[in-house]
């Protein structure tokens, strides 16, 4: 299952919310989840089953969608939020497949 | 606290072998599927291979298949990924994954601890 992230950098200022895409090649029963990437560091889970925030992950993120496509939005983005964010179908594996990822940045 | 600490990255010539470990603590080791995901130099995600917890079932990437096998010690709380004919499009980063848990200990689940990696370089 191809995932395709769009866009693949978004320019953000602080306070505004982000709104990232992640697509699917086929459905996936809700078996969806998004992981935030800082330089240098792992991957972090933020959102799984479309729509449900990992443990200690704030409430300003929130994941929804059904079927092929999905959402991440960050409601109002902090200085901490700009980093590179991952989604990833676990529906249909192996191979368990993320997209491409999608920056935020400052604007 | 959940703690997953990889090691055993290193620069190795193409076609050699390496041994990556990661060790755990502060969770239930024997009843989490495992997973290795590696990342190559500015590059995204790219899921390695996994391991039931009764290691009747394992899987790979088909790029690996043949070349790299995971493996795991349930008395020692560790992972391993054994990998051989190393290329040069192996360089990655490599972080040992939790699989979390759900009520059938299936593998349908997400990735939802992550250990900081070790590198791999290949290279002559």
């Amino acid at each position: 299952t191809v995932m395709t992230q769009s866009p693949a950098t978004l320019s953000v200022s602080p306070g505004e919310r982000a709104t990232l895409s992640c697509r699917a090649s086929q459905t996936v029963n809700n078996k969806l989840a998004w992981y935030q990437q800082k330089p240098g560091q792992a991957p972090r889970l933020l959102i799984y089953d479309v729509s449900t925030r990992g443990t200690g992950v704030p409430a300003r993120f929130g994941g929804s969608g059904s079927g092929t496509e999905f959402t991440l939005t960050i409601s109002s983005l902090q200085s901490e939020d700009f980093a590179m964010y991952y989604c990833q179908q676990y529906d249909y594996w192996p191979p368990y497949t993320f997209g491409q990822g999608t920056k935020v940045e400052i604007k | 606290e959940v703690q997953l600490v990889d090691s055993g990255g290193d620069l190795v010539q193409p076609g050699g072998s390496l041994t990556l470990s990661c060790e755990t603590s502060g969770f239930a080791f024997r009843k989490h599927w495992m997973a290795w995901v590696r990342q190559a130099p500015g590059k995204g995600l790219e899921w390695v291979a996994t391991i039931k917890p009764d290691r009747s079932e394992i899987y790979y990437v088909d790029s690996v298949k043949g070349r790299f096998i995971i493996a795991r010690d349930d008395a020692k709380n560790s992972l391993y990924l054994h990998m051989n004919s190393l290329r040069t499009e192996d360089t990655a980063v490599y972080h040992c994954v939790r699989h979390a848990l759900d009520d059938v200990w299936s593998g349908y689940t997400h990735f939802d601890s992550w250990g900081q990696g070790t590198l791999v370089t290949v290279s002559s």
